[in-house]
């Protein structure tokens, strides 16, 4: 069956523009995450998602950073006004209730 | 607050090697411990889950490990091949929640 899938793969920005990422999960999955990896770090979590609605935003590293979940399927991490140090890939997982959690392939954001 | 740490950072075998991977968390409390591959440039994928009932798993030349009492998970590897080399992440969450990611053991194996 289809996995979680991401887009775009890549982005390439400019400092300052607004970007948004898209995670379509496994169908059927309630619990979505985002997570970020920046080059030669670790998984840093970002923000989760029980149905629509977001129990836990903690990991949101500032007010640039939103995201949204509709139909409890799609999510949209919006990024506001791109600084250099969002560079990194941003990867969604999705998981059913409490079992094991599901990864897409990332996207790569550069922001130059 | 859960931490998770791997040991070593970096592993080099060669072919047809068994090896562990360490992973040592500090809260006991886990409902999940999962083992990921991460190739480079690519998303994770998921290897092995240990729910906190459970002991170990096992898929193919894999067995995972589980001991909650001491915070320690391992990974074995069996006859270690090439296409084995990759980087392997361990990671815990409580319930429905994030999962904390240890920082990775990278692994290469020579031909």
């Amino acid at each position: 069956g289809a996995g979680v899938s991401q887009s775009p793969s890549n982005k390439v920005t400019e400092k300052g523009k607004d970007v948004e990422l898209r995670c379509d999960p496994i169908s059927g999955h309630t619990a979505l995450y985002w997570y970020r990896q920046r080059l030669g770090q670790g998984l840093e979590f970002l923000i989760y998602f029980q149905g629509n609605s977001a129990p836990d935003k903690s990991g949101l590293p500032s007010d640039r950073f939103s995201a949204e979940r509709t139909g409890e399927s799609v999510s949209t991490l919006t990024i506001q006004r791109t600084q250099q140090e969002d560079s990194a890939v941003y990867l969604c997982a999705s998981s059913l209730n409490v079992r094991e959690q599901y990864f897409g392939p990332g996207t790569r954001l550069t922001v130059l | 607050k859960q931490e998770v740490t791997q040991i070593p950072a970096a592993l080099s075998v060669p072919e047809g090697e068994n090896l562990v991977l360490n992973c040592s968390f500090t809260d006991s409390a886990i409902y999940n411990l999962q083992w990921f591959r991460q190739d480079p440039g690519k998303g994770l994928t998921s290897l092995l889950l240990i729910q906190s009932s459970q002991r170990e798993q096992t898929s193919g030349r894999l067995n995972a490990s589980l001991d909650k009492s001491s915070g320690r998970s391992t990974l074995y590897i069996a006859a270690s091949q090439p296409g084995d080399s990759a980087t392997y992440l361990c990671a815990a969450n409580s319930g429905n929640t994030p999962l904390v990611f240890g920082k990775g053991t990278r692994l290469s194996v020579i031909a």
